[in-house]
């Protein structure tokens, strides 16, 4: 069964640092290119950033370029995403994605100082 | 970026009876592969999205033939037939054609 379990959410204040972490299982994490999301509290949703299998291919969305950065760690199956200089905007639920199809239940960021 | 619009933003249904939501881009999501990156995903309350349909008009694994996805190029349909209480939540139409990925408004889907 994939399994895909978000981590080190929490209370941030505005312009620190936090880095979530998505463990993986239940599937070749190797073979999968994977994305982060995210959903502000009561709003859509948000694709976040992408990379590919090999780490070859990385992209972000406008409004977190140079300031959050996705990584993987393809021998521990997990997935990354450090976030610097957090801002009420990017308080959300953030979720990992295998590619499109299969999503964690997210870590929750709140930004308040 | 790519503008995904959904109609209606909200839908009440009585069970059995269907329903259709309509997502419309602003660029057509055919890829170069010959492939359109359209996706369906309900969002239950409290719960993270799961997927419905990916590509157009494939049904993910394990979800129930009442959901089809149908259209083409800029213009695409969810349908729902025989809608169950099971059905409520918000509905999302996302397109994975081009960077950065991006969704409807969503659609909230209640039963009457």
């Amino acid at each position: 069964e994939v399994q895909l379990v978000e981590s080190g959410g929490g209370l941030v204040q505005p312009g620190e640092s936090l880095i979530l972490s998505c463990a993986a299982s239940g599937f070749d994490f190797t073979a999968y290119n994977m994305n982060w999301f995210r959903q502000a509290p009561g709003k859509g949703l948000e694709w976040v950033s992408y990379i590919s299998r090999t780490t070859l291919t990385i992209t972000y969305a406008d409004s977190v370029k140079g300031r959050f950065t996705i990584s993987r760690d393809n021998a521990r199956s997990s997935l990354y995403l450090q976030l610097n200089s957090v801002t009420a905007e990017d308080g959300a639920i953030y979720y990992c994605a295998r590619g499109k199809a299969h999503w964690g239940r997210g870590t929750l960021v709140t930004v308040s100082s | 970026d790519i503008v995904m619009t959904q109609s209606p933003l909200s839908l009440s249904v009585t069970p059995g009876q269907s329903a259709s939501i309509s997502c419309k881009s602003s660029e057509s999501l055919l890829y170069s592969d010959g492939k359109t990156y359209l996706y369906w995903y309900l969002q239950k309350a409290g719960q993270s999205p799961h997927l419905l349909i990916y590509e157009v008009s494939s049904r993910f694994s394990g979800v129930p033939d009442r959901f089809s996805g149908s259209g083409s190029g800029t213009d695409f349909t969810l349908q729902i037939s025989r809608v169950e209480a099971e059905d409520v939540g918000v509905y999302y139409c996302m397109q994975g054609t081009h960077f950065p990925y991006t969704f409807g408004q969503g659609t909230k889907l209640d039963i009457e």
